[in-house]
């Protein structure tokens, strides 16, 4: 059974450009949530997508936002980049209910 | 505000012994309680899930406990490996998403 799948691994931008990152979750698992890590914050909860319906929102600025498609598989996007958005983002997915979440590898983005 | 704190935050132990993490939260109205390992840039890997409504699960040498009264989970480690070296993240599930502690770090020396 294959795990959760992120796309692309790695990701050097410049500041003010946009990114797409992508998370392919555990076949049958209607539930994404995105995480960014640093190593100052810690791992913060960006958003959860269920059904292709965003339904939790963590603190963050309206310049990340994410999409889920009818294969469950989620986009999440970046404009304006900044400096500090440079982190490791990851993506998890979760069966029915409140169950057990299972991470990607994740997608180091550096912004320069 | 909900809070998860982990003590200590890095840990460093000899072979073979056995250990103990910890994991604190502020509210005892959880979903769950996730113990993960992450090594260094890489994702995280679930160990262990325990339901609000469980006392502790067991998988292999690692067992972990949950005190939703006290607020508290631990993490044990059996028998510790060099290989279990890693970073111990425990993550409280509220309705749509996890919020993780900052992790303790652990170093096991041959």
């Amino acid at each position: 059974k294959a795990g959760v799948t992120q796309t692309p691994r790695y990701l050097i931008k410049t500041r003010g450009q946009q990114v797409t990152l992508s998370c392919s979750p555990i076949s049958g698992h209607r539930s994404v949530s995105w995480y960014q890590q640093t190593p100052g914050q810690g791992l913060q909860f960006l958003f959860e997508y269920f059904s292709e319906t965003q339904r939790n929102k963590g603190n963050f600025p309206g310049r990340f936002s994410g999409r889920q498609f009818s294969n469950s598989r989620s986009e999440m996007n970046v404009s304006t980049l900044e400096l500090g958005d440079s982190a490791l983002y990851l993506c998890a997915s979760r069966g029915a209910g409140i169950t057990e979440a299972f991470f990607g590898q994740g997608t180091r983005l550096t912004v320069v | 505000k909900q809070e998860v704190t982990q003590i200590p935050a890095a840990l460093s132990v000899p072979e073979g012994e056995n250990l103990v993490l910890n994991c604190s939260f502020t509210d005892s109205a959880i979903y769950n309680l996730q113990w993960f390992r992450q090594d260094p840039g890489k994702g995280l890997t679930s160990l262990l899930l325990i339901q609000s409504s469980q006392r502790e699960q067991t998988s292999g040498r690692l067992n972990a406990s949950l005190d939703k009264s006290s607020g508290r989970s631990t993490l044990y480690i059996a028998a510790s490996q060099p290989g279990d070296s890693a970073t111990y993240l425990c993550a409280r599930g509220s309705q749509g998403n996890l919020i993780f502690g900052k992790g303790t770090k652990l170093s096991v020396k041959p």
